[in-house]
């Protein structure tokens, strides 16, 4: 049962437009949310994270939203950039479950 | 400041066989997690040790075992290896008293075979 899902498992953008993922998650007893970015060959490097109390959080070129109602946190990254292309991971916490990760969407932005 | 290190890069082993993976945490960081990620998918949490101590567990079968050494390195055992536990390994320490959420750091992982 998947408690952290990413439906999206490609994304194509415009070098210089927004580029847009999003997560979904079932559980509500999750109170963190995190963004990572995987490079191949590497492992993930932490991106941005958002606590549940939030709805909002910005960090440079990157967002992330948390809808709590919905169940639903996007990250946005405003301009996209080549050096943008990877696999996005999403991944929420609690202190039952540690971790649990989305299957991740692989961003592609064009020049 | 030196990253979190694992080591081997690659391993090739057979089923029924015994493996350890080993990961060298980043100085100062008290909490290790050990992941496994299958092709196509996510990073699946297999347990988390803080301060030499297991501190949470995922799905996994008892064959996976881990171990915590005080100068900030761990290890993966797994033993009667199976076909379906080829995968990437990943590590990651983080600074959080038993894992409060916080930002985690990921070394790059060890690719298992199993044949």
């Amino acid at each position: 049962d998947q408690q952290v899902k990413q439906n999206s498992p490609s994304l194509s953008v415009q070098e210089g437009r927004i580029s847009i993922l999003n997560c979904d998650y079932t559980n509500s007893m999750f109170d963190y949310f995190l963004w990572y970015k995987k490079y191949p060959a590497e492992g993930p490097t932490f991106l941005i994270s958002i606590s549940s109390i939030k709805d909002k959080n910005e960090d440079g070129r990157f967002t992330v939203f948390l809808n709590k109602s919905a169940k639903h946190l996007s990250l946005h990254i405003v301009p996209s950039q080549p050096g943008d292309s990877a696999v996005y991971f999403c991944a929420a916490f609690s202190g039952t479950y540690k971790y649990i990760f989305g299957t991740g969407t692989r961003l592609k932005v064009l020049a | 400041e030196t990253g979190v290190t694992q080591s081997p890069t690659h391993l090739i082993k057979t089923r029924g066989q015994q493996v350890t993976l080993r990961c060298s945490s980043q100085s100062g960081h008290n909490t290790v997690s050990w992941y496994q990620q299958a092709l196509g998918q996510g990073p699946q949490f297999i347990f988390q040790y803080y301060r030499e101590e297991e501190n949470g567990r995922g799905n996994f079968p008892p064959r996976f075992s881990g171990l915590q050494f005080p100068n900030y390195s761990s290890e993966l055992n797994v033993n009667a290896l199976e076909l379906d536990d080829s995968a990437l390994y990943l590590c990651a320490s983080s600074l959080a008293e038993q894992g409060l959420g916080d930002e985690q750091f990921f070394g790059p992982g060890t690719r298992l075979t199993v044949l």
